[in-house]
């Protein structure tokens, strides 16, 4: 069966650190999101891809950084972790029109100390 | 800035009541959706509403795009436990998702 998959599950880092958070997908998938959640906020996008080689900027990226080199793969890096980037991350993946489902990964926990 | 505003934040229940969620926008989005989510795992997509003024449902769950296609509402018939969890409404524009905040639902058995 296709799915979605995140790695790690929960990561607790330090302030300053280069954090990478893993995401893949096995849906064939052209579009690709990186999205956190936080208490009062839902989910709120970081970077998004349309496809392999194309990252776009969402409303909350400052501080993160994407990269795609295949269909599977998007990976989320934090630069310099900072305690503000502690949250639950989940990536998600749709196909090619905006009327279909976007399928999340169960979410990876980040605590920056 | 939130685009989506969802209210109420939280809702407690007890098992056999109807609830109503609202999720209201300046905006209007081409599509909008509603997802679940449970503890520790990621939103999964219940329905997705196109047309201004449709109505869908889903046993219990009653889903509502307003006219202008800038609202919603879910509500739920004779909630169960089972029900409980976080409910996000999400606009789509450019296969993008903006999503509400959520709202907490819980069923007391």
């Amino acid at each position: 069966d296709a799915e979605i998959t995140q790695s790690p599950r929960h990561k607790i880092t330090e302030t300053g650190r280069q954090v990478t958070l893993a995401c893949h997908q096995t849906w064939n998938h052209n579009n690709m999101f990186w999205y956190r959640q936080d208490l009062g906020h839902g989910l709120r996008l970081i970077h998004y891809s349309y496809g392999v080689h194309d990252t776009n900027k969402g409303e909350v990226s400052d501080g993160y950084s994407v990269s795609r080199s295949n269909t599977e793969d998007l990976p989320l890096t934090l630069e310099s972790a900072a305690s503000s980037q502690t949250s639950v991350y989940f990536c998600a993946s749709s196909a090619y029109t905006q009327l279909e489902t976007q399928y999340f990964g169960p979410g990876t926990r980040l605590l920056v100390l | 800035t939130q685009l989506l505003e969802q209210s109420p934040q939280f809702l407690s229940i007890q098992e056999g009541e109807n609830l109503t969620v609202y999720c209201n926008s300046s905006s209007v989005f081409s599509s909008l959706q509603w997802y679940r989510q449970e503890p520790g795992e990621g939103p999964v997509l219940l329905v997705t509403v196109v047309t201004g003024g449709e109505v869908k449902k889903l046993k219990r769950l009653t889903f509502q795009f307003g006219d202008a296609r800038k609202d919603s509402s879910l509500h739920i018939t004779a909630a169960q436990p089972g029900d409980t969890g976080l409910y996000l409404c999400a606009g789509a524009s450019d296969y993008k998702l903006s999503f509400g905040a959520g709202t907490t639902v819980t069923v007391r058995a």
